[in-house]
């Protein structure tokens, strides 16, 4: 099974800057690799995903992210933030074989300054 | 198109009381995860429900408990709570088990306190 880890607890930037949060992944084969975000009281949602292909992956709200196998990560990154932008953000891959069931890091939770 | 919604929104229990939540399904999704996100954590796999069986399960004991309807809303059991089981309860649903591209959507949760 995958497993995914975040280092990063708690990261903060200020608006305008740019941001790159760390996921690390564990899995032999090519994995399948998600990163989501978790606004106060609200459901997950899904940034952008990758499964193959193109190792650069571009997502909702001006995010995106890089597969590097040499590194087993997939960094989330986005060039400028904006203080809406303040949330939890966490890397995810298949529990089991499916993408259907996930296995989630730890998070890292961002701040945004003005 | 209505998203996943799950009800009630927060509830407090004591320690070995049983507990019941609720999720609908997004329209056309006939698929049902459920997952539980201790303070502080990430969200942990506690099982699927796929046309109403039980397909997978997480590392959870048997007092977690499911069950999916006919129109794949399903419900989350925990009975004898204890205090470890505070959390967020988020479920989440799909349109299908097979394949990668089926993106899972994910309700707002409902934040669960044992005292």
């Amino acid at each position: 099974a995958q497993s995914v880890t975040q280092p990063d607890i708690h990261i903060t930037v200020s608006e305008g800057a740019s941001l790159e949060l760390r996921c690390n992944y564990s899995y032999g084969a090519t994995p399948y690799l998600f990163w989501y975000v978790q606004s106060p009281g609200q459901g997950l949602q899904l940034l952008l995903k990758y499964f193959s292909g193109d190792t650069l992956v571009q997502g909702i709200k001006g995010f995106e992210a890089e597969f590097k196998r040499s590194q087993s990560s997939f960094n989330l990154r986005k060039p400028s933030v904006h203080w809406s932008d303040a949330a939890e953000y966490f890397c995810a891959a298949p529990y089991t074989g499916t993408a259907s069931k996930l296995t989630f890091g730890t998070g890292t939770r961002l701040q945004v300054t003005l | 198109e209505t998203g996943v919604t799950q009800s009630p929104t927060h509830l407090i229990k004591t320690r070995g009381q049983q507990v019941t939540l609720r999720c609908s399904s997004q329209s056309g999704h006939n698929t049902v995860s459920w997952y539980q996100q201790a303070l502080g954590q990430g969200p942990q796999f506690i099982f699927q429900y796929y046309r109403e069986e039980e397909n997978g399960r997480g590392n959870f004991p048997p007092r977690f408990s499911g069950l999916q309807f006919p129109n794949y809303s399903s419900e989350l059991n925990v009975n004898a709570l204890e205090l470890d089981d505070s959390a967020l309860y988020l479920c989440a649903s799909s349109k299908t088990l097979a394949g990668v591209n089926n993106e899972q959507f994910f309700g707002p949760g409902t934040r669960l306190t044992v005292l």
